[in-house]
């Protein structure tokens, strides 16, 4: 069965500190990869997405993602947390056309 | 213009009665897709259409309907709300060809009483 596992299901880190927001998914073909964050009040936005090649790809506002195949991970990093990065943010595992999303991590950043 | 609009986007029904909510896209996807979101729980596709075919998962085909009238229009129909209908409802499109990413709007809240 196709799913995505996001443990931890809040993360509070004080501003400026680095963030790993973990991310394992199970997925029988070959896994596009994303993550979403979702503001207060607004829909889910792309975050960064993983098709192929390096497995550590770039994303927005400094977020950067490792895919990590044989552990069927793909951990989302950040190496200094801003508080307008509060947020909740989703992973995502797709082959074609299903998405599956994780419950989400919500990340509270203090001044 | 890379907005997905829904509405209504707060809905406040009885139990037993029909909900219609709307979707609308002008980015000339190919794909909209429906999704429930609860509080805790991961978003949940319900039912997505690639151009005019409808696809219903498994679990969900009888509580929902759906209708695309065209590219950019797609609507979810609940005929009978229950309690258990009260989550937020999230409208998606992707351009499939580019297995590409979604474009999620801000979603509609139902809330039945």
């Amino acid at each position: 069965a196709q799913s995505v596992t996001q443990p931890d299901a809040r993360v509070t880190v004080s501003e400026g500190a680095s963030l790993q927001l973990r991310c394992k998914y199970s997925y029988s073909g070959t896994p596009y990869l994303f993550w979403y964050v979702q503001y207060p009040r607004q829909g889910l936005q792309l975050l960064l997405k993983y098709y192929s090649g390096d497995p550590v790809v770039q994303g927005v506002n400094g977020f950067e993602a490792e895919f990590i195949k044989s552990n069927s991970s793909f951990h989302l990093r950040k190496a200094s947390v801003h508080w307008s990065d509060s947020a909740v943010y989703f992973c995502a595992v797709t082959g074609y056309q299903n998405f599956y999303f994780g419950k989400g991590t919500s990340l509270t950043v203090i001044p | 213009d890379t907005t997905v609009k829904q509405n209504p986007r707060y809905k406040l029904a009885r139990v037993g009665k029909p909900v219609n909510l709307i979707c609308s896209q002008t980015m000339n996807h190919d794909t909209m897709y429906w999704y429930q979101k609860k509080p805790n729980q991961a978003p949940k596709l319900l039912l997505f259409y690639y151009d005019k075919i409808l696809n219903r998962e498994a679990d969900t085909f009888e509580k929902f309907q759906s209708s695309r009238p065209n590219n950019s229009f797609c609507s979810l129909y609940i005929g009978s709300a229950g309690l258990e209908y009260s989550a937020m409802y999230l409208c998606a499109s992707s351009r499939s060809a580019n297995t590409g990413q979604l474009y999620f709007g801000e979603g509609s809240k139902l809330t039945v009483l």
